[in-house]
């Protein structure tokens, strides 16, 4: 299964600033997926990145608040813009290899907003 | 919204089998039913996957019922390290992401 290495594992940051998320992955994927994990709860998708197009957004979720880049098969970033308090979760990325069933999770980036 | 049903937590003593269930009422002929499990403060692990057939490995067994409307994980000798919430996801495998539900919390104790 493939590798996923998350930056940074953990921030704390001011409110009103903005933090970029990184996601890289060992081998080359189609489908790169980012979850948000509120204090206590289930996880929730964020976005769907496809690289070459735009990210797709579930409900609830914005680009302007949560811009998504994927520059290539191997590396995606997500940004949380202007954030708040509420904002403090785990973001994680899960990575669907070509050809796998199963889809493969990142340890997660824990972000506190202060 | 989530399309399985699962406890919201189940205990069970180390050593002994751990069995937890997953209601999929509304599944669809080409999803298959998935288990990840989340330890504390990590990211999402891959349990096992099925379609129609029970499965195992070396982590669990899958039992699915013949309607495939539910079905059950079992861990047969459960240890302090399979403290968990274990959630059950249906899916299509090609191109979807998972949609988690609430999971089942599993404590484990000796």
């Amino acid at each position: 299964s493939a590798v996923i290495s998350q930056k940074p594992s953990r921030d704390i940051c001011q409110r009103g600033t903005s933090l970029t998320i990184q996601c890289q992955v060992d081998s080359q994927v189609t489908m790169m997926f980012w979850y948000r994990q509120q204090p206590g709860q289930s996880l929730t998708l964020i976005a769907t990145a496809n690289q070459g197009s735009e990210a797709t957004y579930e409900s609830g979720f914005v680009i302007d608040k949560f811009p998504i880049s994927r520059p290539n098969l191997t590396f995606s970033t997500l940004t949380v813009s202007n954030m708040s308090p509420e904002d403090s979760s785990i973001y994680l990325c899960s990575v669907a290899p070509s050809g796998a069933n199963v889809l493969t999770f990142g340890a997660g980036s824990r972000l506190t907003v202060l | 919204d989530a399309k399985t049903t699962q406890p919201p937590s189940m205990d069970c003593a180390e050593g002994r089998a751990a069995n937890l269930p997953c209601n999929h009422s509304t599944i669809s002929g080409n999803e298959y039913v998935y288990w990840y499990r989340q330890i504390h403060s990590q990211g999402p692990q891959y349990i096992i996957h099925g379609l129609k057939n029970n499965e195992t490995n070396e982590m669990a067994s899958l039992i699915i019922t013949e309607d495939r409307k539910s079905s059950t994980l079992i861990l047969p000798h459960a240890t302090l390290r399979d403290t968990a919430v274990y959630y059950c996801i249906v899916r299509v495998p090609a191109g979807t992401a998972l949609i988690f539900g609430k999971g089942t919390t599993l404590s484990v104790s000796s």
